[in-house]
């Protein structure tokens, strides 16, 4: 079974732009988070989207946002960059159903944002 | 508050030195707690899966077991290949996921 796949890998871009990140979950996955990673932050909960709603929410602001699609794909956009917005961004999948909750990671998007 | 803490942030071990390291959690309603390992630059890898005090998991050298207030992650006889950051991660409320910052394990040959 194919692992959670993110694109792209890298990315540059500079402040003020935006940005849009794919994630494609592992088949059957039903639910999709996505985490911002830096090293003085560790890994901050972003949002999560289940069945193309999105279900929990972190305390981002709301130049972050995203979306799904029926296929259980998943975006996320920032907008309007900032240089704290450069770290790993990190998509999870989860089966979501009772006694599988844990969630599988794909391997990231560097952004740097100069 | 909601929290979770793991200790100690990092952590050297000679290649053969059994160890362990610790998440403590304080939220309520816990539907689950989660090891990843990950190594630089890459998404974290999941480990195990504990939903109950009491439970344990094994896989080659380590082993995970939890408490209600904590849960221990055992290296036994480690190895160089082993060094990485331990992440947990907690399950509370309605599918809410906390991560806490994570050990950094580095083992000498």
């Amino acid at each position: 079974k194919a692992g959670v796949t993110q694109t792209p890998r890298y990315l540059i871009k500079t402040r003020g732009q935006q940005v849009t990140l794919s994630c494609s979950p592992i088949s059957g996955h039903r639910s999709v988070s996505w985490y911002q990673q830096t090293p003085g932050q560790g890994l901050q909960f972003l949002f999560e989207y289940f069945s193309e709603t999105q279900r929990n929410k972190g305390n981002f602001p709301g130049r972050f946002s995203g979306r799904q699609f029926s296929n259980s794909r998943s975006e996320m956009n920032v907008s309007t960059l900032e240089l704290g917005d450069s770290a790993l961004y990190l998509c999870a999948s989860t089966w979501d159903s009772p006694r599988s909750y844990e969630q599988y990671f794909g391997p990231g998007t560097r952004l740097t944002v100069t | 508050e909601d929290q979770v803490t793991q200790s100690p942030e990092a952590l050297r071990l000679q290649e053969g030195e059994s160890s362990s390291l610790n998440c403590s959690y304080t939220v309520s309603g816990l539907r689950g707690l989660f090891w990843y390992r990950q190594d630089p630059g890459k998404g974290p890898e999941f480990l195990f899966t504990l939903y109950s005090a009491g439970e344990e998991k094994e896989k080659e050298r380590l082993k995970a077991t939890l408490t209600k207030k904590e849960s221990f992650l055992h290296i036994t006889a480690p190895k160089p290949e082993d060094s990485a950051t331990y992440l947990c991660a907690v399950l509370y409320n309605f599918n809410k996921f906390y991560f806490g910052s994570g050990t950094k394990l580095n083992v000498k040959p």
